[in-house]
């Protein structure tokens, strides 16, 4: 069964401070890789893909993705409190193209 | 571009009913899928559907079903209604051609069972 595994949190940084938002995942057929934001009450909305090893950059998001270990992380430079919401990462095996969620991280950036 | 429209935003009903939501997708739009979410299971996908026929299916029972129309607007239906069928189900569109693709998601319908 494909699995995508996040920490539920709450993650907690100082506004300015990097987060830091992690993910595995069991399916090693898996090839593309979301991260989505959800605000409370909100739907999701997506920020970043990324389906090659390596890093990612899109303004002050980092994707990262390690397909050897299964990992796949989100790093947010200058958080703000404006970026606290629920992080869900998602992993996109091919051949079906549906996503498979984590069930999301949530952060708090405090002033 | 009009966004994904839901509907209805919030139902209530009752245990051993029946429900029916509503979907239109972003036009030009072929895919349409279905999640139910929950705080303890977080997003789960239910099936897609792309050009009138399910493309993909989820691990849910089959009182949950859904139907596609030629115009790709995108029904699901629950029969018998269960308390733990309390959920957030949002759907989501894309053009569906192929993998990599943006998933749109729609505002959501509540619903609770009671």
């Amino acid at each position: 069964q494909k699995e995508v595994e996040q920490n539920s949190g709450p993650l907690s940084v100082p506004e300015g401070a990097i987060a830091s938002l992690n993910c595995t995942y069991s399916d090693r057929g898996s090839q593309s890789f979301f991260w989505y934001r959800q605000y409370s009450g909100k739907s999701p909305e997506l920020i970043m893909f990324i389906y090659s090893n390596g890093d990612k950059e899109d303004g002050r998001f980092t994707a990262q993705l390690n397909k050897a270990s299964q990992y796949v992380s989100l790093l947010i430079r200058d958080s703000q409190p404006s970026d606290s919401a629920t992080y869900l990462c998602a992993g996109e095996s091919g051949g079906s193209y549906i996503p498979t969620f984590g069930r999301g991280t949530s952060l708090i950036v405090h002033p | 571009k009009a966004g994904v429209t839901q509907t209805p935003r919030y139902l209530i009903k009752t245990r051993g009913q029946q429900v029916t939501l509503s979907c239109s997708p972003i036009s030009g739009h072929r895919s349409v899928s279905w999640y139910q979410q929950t705080p303890g299971q977080g997003l789960q996908f239910l099936f897609e559907y792309f050009s009138e026929t399910q493309r993909n299916k989820g691990n849910f029972p089959g009182r949950f079903s859904g139907r596609q129309f030629s115009n790709s607007r995108s029904e699901m239906n629950v029969s018998t209604l269960e308390l733990g069928d309390s959920a957030l189900y949002l759907c989501a569109s894309r053009l569906g051609d192929t993998g990599n693709e943006k998933l749109f998601f729609g505002s959501g319908t509540q619903l609770s069972v009671l």
